[in-house]
């Protein structure tokens, strides 16, 4: 059964620093896209970030641009998000997800329980 | 970025109704359209792929439909546990953008 879990959130203020993590087990790491996928408290989900399999490629909503990182350990299994000057705006749930290629598009299959980002002072 | 507009937001059925939920896009996207089903305090759950194929595992009362910039997901014979929110996300071009979700009560 494919695992995604995910670490790292708590509690920060307005223009702090955290870093997530995810790791990955029962599937082959490397050879999957993975993303960041957060919802707000009563919103809907939101697209953050991706990375490719060999971490050449990243892409981000514009909201997070500039301020988040996306990256990857494939010897780890582990996948990244170090988010800086954060904002009010940016407390979520974070969900680490897999992308699997079905055909054509690279489609999130997988999806972690989520980490809870509060950012508050 | 492409804009995926659900409707209704919201809707109120019963157990056995069949329930239909619209997702438009500003703009065509092939046919790189997915479902999603997601309950409070559990992971999203991957229910169609390309428009209207149905994930491993997903009941057949579960199916998609649509082309250009119109899909819809409709659920058959309603059963207790399909009471849930639920997304279209477009995978054509990043940004991966999701429709604002359509929550189905009873």
């Amino acid at each position: 059964e494919v695992q995604l879990v995910e670490s790292g959130g708590g509690l920060v203020k307005p223009g702090g620093s955290l870093r997530l993590s995810c790791t990955g087990s029962d599937f082959s790491f490397s050879s999957y896209t993975m993303h960041w996928v957060r919802q707000a408290p009563g919103k809907g989900l939101e697209w953050v970030s991706s990375i490719s399999t060999s971490s050449s490629t990243m892409y981000y909503t514009d909201s997070v641009k500039g301020r988040f990182t996306i990256s990857r350990d494939n010897a780890q299994n582990s996948l990244y998000l170090q988010m800086n000057n954060l904002r009010a705006e940016d407390t979520a749930v974070y969900y680490c997800a897999r992308g699997k290629k079905i055909r054509l598009y690279y489609y999130i299959d997988y999806w972690g329980q989520g980490t809870l980002v509060t950012v508050s002072s | 970025a492409i804009q995926l507009t659900q409707s209704p937001s919201s809707l109120s059925a019963s157990i056995g109704d069949r329930v239909t939920i619209a997702c438009r896009t500003s703009q065509g996207i092939s046919n790189a359209l997915a479902w999603y089903q997601h309950k409070p305090g559990r992971p999203p759950k991957f229910l169609i792929f390309d428009v209207s194929s149905l994930e491993s595992g997903v009941p057949s009362r579960f199916s998609g439909s649509g082309s250009g910039t119109d899909f819809t997901l409709t659920i058959n014979s309603l059963q207790a546990e399909d009471f849930a929110t639920y997304y279209c996300q477009q995978f054509y071009v990043y940004p991966y953008s999701f429709g604002q979700g359509t929550k189905l009560e009873i």
